[in-house]
């Protein structure tokens, strides 16, 4: 199984700041990494996949990049929806997903 | 635009077998693979496994030995059984359409409790 770090595990941040948040696998996922947003009470929505590429309807402050073992997601200017926690997940084996990373409110 | 909607029992006793069904509606069943993803309480997301409408399925290795999961495309639906659960496996389950191993579509997911 691949194991998916994310960190960190909180990240503070005020609104209109930039957030950078990492993800390292236990071996290389080549580009076969998604980012995902999860809100209190509701399902997961797919933000990013291959990597880097947005998914349908998702605003340009988010980007994604890396390959292999070393990822990041980066908002780019943190607006109040956007408060809330981000998983990776690998899709180069079986499906796996880190931790997950909190984006609270400086 | 495709819904999924989880049904089953909310509290199920250990050893017993946790059973839940998602209905589709709103596309057809033949257009993804189908999965079933857990998240314990506070914790993060593990993928059961899924089914193509053809029947054909893959599980999580390590649930392989108690997961079957189960699609009537005459009704527009797909079924999760996992067996011999324990406390470990309380979580929010969701039902979930999939199109090479990216997570199109949610359930909105449906808490089940193991406890006597």
């Amino acid at each position: 199984e691949i194991v998916m770090t994310q960190s960190p595990a909180t990240l503070s941040v005020s609104p209109g700041e930039r957030a950078t948040l990492s993800c390292r696998a236990s071996q290389s996922v080549s580009s076969n990494l998604a980012w995902y947003q999860q809100k209190p009470g509701q399902a997961p929505r797919l933000l990013i996949y291959g990597a880097s590429t947005r998914a349908t309807g998702i605003p340009a402050r988010f980007s994604g990049s890396g390959s292999g073992t070393e990822f990041t997601l980066t908002i780019s200017s943190l607006q109040s929806e956007d408060f809330a926690v981000y998983y990776c997940q690998q899709y180069n084996n079986w499906p796996t997903f880190g931790q997950g990373t909190k984006v609270e409110i400086k | 635009q495709v819904q999924l909607q989880e049904s089953g029992p909310g509290l199920v006793k250990p050893s017993e077998t946790l059973s839940l069904t998602c209905t589709v509606s709103g596309g057809s069943i033949s257009s993804y693979y189908w999965s079933w993803i857990r998240q314990p309480p506070g914790k993060g997301l593990e993928w059961i496994g899924y089914i193509y409408y053809s029947g054909s399925t893959n599980y999580n290795p390590s649930l392989k030995s108690r997961v079957t999961i189960s699609v009537d495309t005459s009704k527009n639906q797909f079924s999760l059984k996992l067996s011999s659960v324990t406390a470990a496996d309380t979580a929010v389950y969701y039902c979930a359409g999939v199109e090479q191993w990216l997570v199109d579509y949610w359930g909105q997911g449906t808490l089940v409790t193991v406890s006597s």
